[in-house]
Formats: C-alpha cells, structure tokens, sequence
C-alpha cells in the first residue's frame, strides 16, 4: 500500500511569489490534513479537507489556501510568500467518516523563502 | 501558556534504559496522539488513545481523561529509538494542537 505522498520534496521561492504544494492520500482515506513546521514554532493546523472540502481551519491568514480534488488529493496555495513561511508543510490522511482513525503522515515539503 | 505541554524538552539516555515522556493538556480532547519524527521530518503515529493504555512493542503509552495527562514508555531503549517525540490533542473538528517536542538521544 502506498503512503502519504508529497511534492516537491524541496523548493525555493522568493518572498512576494506564489506556491502550490500537493497531496496524495493513502488509497481510501478522504480526509487530508495540512500542517506547518516552523522553525522554533513546532507544529501546526493549518486545514482540514473531507470529501472535497474544507471543513476547518487553523489559525492562518487567507494567503494559505488549498483544494480537494474528486481523487481525495490535494493541494495547498500560499500567496505573497513571507520570510516566516519557511518552513516543513506535512500532509496528513485519514479515513472521513470514523472521526478517530489513525493519521497517516507524508514526508512533507521543506519550503525555503528568500 | 500553550495549550498542550510536553516534558522534558531534551533527553539523553544510555542503551536499555527505561524512557518516559510526559504531556499534560489543558483543552477538552477526544483523543491523543503520539508521534515520532526521525531527522528529516517524517513523522510516523505511534498511538492514538481516548483511554486507558495502549502497548505496541517496546512503546507503552497511557492516558488519564481526569488528569489531562498522557505519558509515553519506551522499555529497553534503542539507539535507534532516537527522535522527536510529540504529542498532539485532537479537539473540535478534528484540529490537532502539538506539543513542542521531546528530543530523545539514546547513547549506545
């Protein structure tokens, strides 16, 4: 069974541009969960897609967006990036519908702003 | 003060010791998570537990609702156990709030 799958792996993007960071599910798993990893500010929440659509949201500003596509994937849109968005963004899946089904974690996605 | 605390923030152990991680939540949860980053970043889920006690290998981890307070074991420690150990509360909707992070060195 595939896992979690994320890309890229890596990027470099200037302050002020534009980035979309994507998502495949584990095979069956509807929801998927978006995370950020700061440095020195740990994990956290950023958005939460079931079903193909987004079903909560962590304390961010509207530049950090996303989508679930029909096939459960996923992406996450950053605009005007800032400094402070460097960091590891981790996709998650898990089942939809039972609300405590384990996480599954990519590998995430190390974003680098200039 | 965070919501989730987590303790110690550093660890250092010889091989075979016994390891304990201690995270105390102050949110309403329904469930608690813990995981384990390697360098690098990937994080793999060890437990989810709402209650009780869950044992996978070497890895005990418990939960007391009443107390708010989750401790992860770790018997007969491993250098290979070294990592970042962090628990996370599951709230409304599903929203994970994450401890800081226990970074575990065991010393061969």
């Amino acid at each position: 069974e595939a896992g979690v799958t994320q890309s890229p792996t890596h990027l470099i993007k200037t302050r002020g541009q534009q980035v979309t960071l994507r998502c495949s599910p584990i095979s069956g798993h509807t929801s998927v969960y978006w995370y950020q990893q700061a440095l020195g500010l740990g994990l956290q929440f950023l958005l939460w897609y079931d079903e193909g659509e987004e079903r909560n949201r962590g304390n961010f500003p509207p530049r950090f967006s996303g989508r679930q596509f029909p096939n459960y994937s996923s992406e996450l849109n950053v605009n005007a990036l800032e400094l402070e968005d460097s960091a590891l963004y981790l996709c998650a899946s898990s089942l939809g519908g039972a609300y405590n089904s384990p996480l599954h974690f990519g590998n995430g996605t190390r974003l680098t702003v200039t | 003060k965070n919501e989730v605390e987590q303790s110690p923030q550093n660890l250092t152990a010889q091989e075979g010791e016994f390891i304990t991680i201690n995270c105390s939540y102050s949110v309403g949860i329904s469930a608690l998570h813990w995981l384990q980053q390697h360098p690098g970043g990937g994080i793999v889920s060890l437990f989810m537990l709402s209650s009780g006690k869950k044992k996978h290998g070497r890895l005990i981890a418990t939960i007391n609702i009443q107390e708010k307070h989750s401790s992860l074991h770790i018997t007969a420690s491993h250098p290979r156990d070294s990592a970042v150990y962090i628990c996370a509360a599951k709230g409304s909707a599903r929203q994970l709030t994450f401890g800081s992070g226990t970074q575990l060195t065991v010393l061969p």
